[in-house]
Parts: C-alpha cells; structure tokens; sequence
C-alpha cells in the first residue's frame, strides 16, 4: 500500500536552516504537503506543492520535489525557535487527490 | 484562509457514555470531511471519509457502529463514539477539503481530546 516515510527528529541551531526530508512510495500523487504540528494543537498547512512541480518558495520555506526518487523535503530558512514542532508530509492521490496519507512526522527541536 | 473549527476542544466523559464531536468549515463549503485519531507521540490514522449527504467510508478495522459520522450539510460533520472506554481516548482531528477552487487542499480542525475515565 502507500507509504510515506519521514526521519523522526531533527535539532538544529537557532539561525540555522532546518532540513526535513520525506519519501513517498505512490508514483500517482497529486499533491505533497507539509503540514506542521504545535504540542496540544491540530495541523497546520504549511506548504504544498502539485506534483508536477519541482521546487516552491514561500518566504522562509522551500519545498523540493524529486519526483524520480519520490522524494520531497522542507527547508526552513534561518530556524527560530517558534519552529520547534512536529513536521509531517502528506501526499494525496487518486483521480481528484482524494485519498490522504500522512508521514510519521518529524520532531524539529531549534536549541538557542 | 478556510478555517475549520472542532467542538468541543476537549471533553472528558465516563466509560459507557457517548461523545459528540463536531467539525465545521466556517467560511467554506465542504462536500467532504475526514475523521483522523492521533495517538501520542503518533502520526494521524484516517478513520473514516464523509460526504455530505452519503453514508461515510470508514477504513479497515474501524468499527462503524462505534464511530458514527454524520455529515448532515456542507458546513457540518459530526463523531459520535458510543460505549466509549478508556482506549478510545485520544485526539480526534477533523479536516474539510473545499469544494470546487483551484486546490485540492485539506483544511484541519484543531482537534478534539477525549480523555475517558
């Protein structure tokens, strides 16, 4: 079935950029996603991006998309510590992207 | 943005009671609404698909009978957990996906957690 894999933790540095990286096993994605998750609190949609897209830029986040090797990655630019939180990637398929996957999420900790 | 909205955000009820849990999409229509439960330290699990208006779609191994959806209008999904025991508490989410638009994105809830004592 489909599956989508994430690393569980990342720490980096405050100032730093943040890396997080997904890889998906379903060739027939429509969209990937980043959604980000606060303690106590539901999703977020960060970002996303179509899957005939290579690379999306919003302010300090960059998503790349390596359609080839299924594999999708988040960067943050210039990490702060509102950062810290729970990053899962999504994919959805189907012929309207009507089926959801999420990642197992990974826990971004910004030390200062 | 689409906001959607859960209610209550967090309820604690005795073994054997029901919960409602609600979802509405406040400033967007919504032909389909999703059901996720997250377990601590865990990812989101789909629990079930509800369009408006139909019967849900509920993924394998969730019980239907225990997990009833209604999905009575296209600003509206609800979660009933009958006979509910102390595993089923956990953090309910739902999301709404816009109908119509350009995208096909998901907008979540902030989630409802159930504490069953």
């Amino acid at each position: 079935g489909e599956d989508v894999e994430q690393s569980l933790f990342l720490s980096v540095r405050e100032g730093d950029s943040s890396v997080i990286n997904c890889t998906y096993t379903d060739s027939s994605s429509t969209y990937l996603y980043w959604y980000k998750q606060e303690p106590g609190a539901g999703l977020q949609l960060l970002t996303y991006i179509f899957s005939n897209m290579d690379m999306k830029q919003d302010q300090r986040l960059t998503v790349l998309l390596n359609k080839k090797d299924k594999h999708l990655s988040l960067r943050i630019a210039d990490t702060q510590t509102g950062d810290s939180a729970i990053y899962f990637c999504a994919e959805s398929f189907g012929n309207y992207g009507q089926n959801f996957v999420f990642g197992p999420g990974t826990r971004l900790s910004v030390l200062p | 943005g689409a906001v959607v909205s859960q209610h209550p955000s967090r309820v604690i009820c005795k073994s054997g009671t029901s919960v409602k849990i609600e979802c509405r999409s406040l400033d967007f229509q919504a032909t389909t609404m999703f059901w996720y439960r997250q377990f601590p330290k865990q990812s989101l699990m789909l629990m079930a698909t509800s369009n408006e208006g139909s019967k849900a779609t509920y993924e394998q191994g969730v019980e239907k009978d225990k997990f009833l959806i209604n999905h009575a209008s296209l600003t509206l999904s609800t979660l009933t957990v009958t006979s509910a025991h102390p595993e089923d508490s956990s953090f309910y989410i739902c999301s709404a996906r816009a109908s119509g638009g350009p995208g096909l994105e998901q907008y979540f809830g902030p989630g409802t957690r159930l504490t069953v004592t």
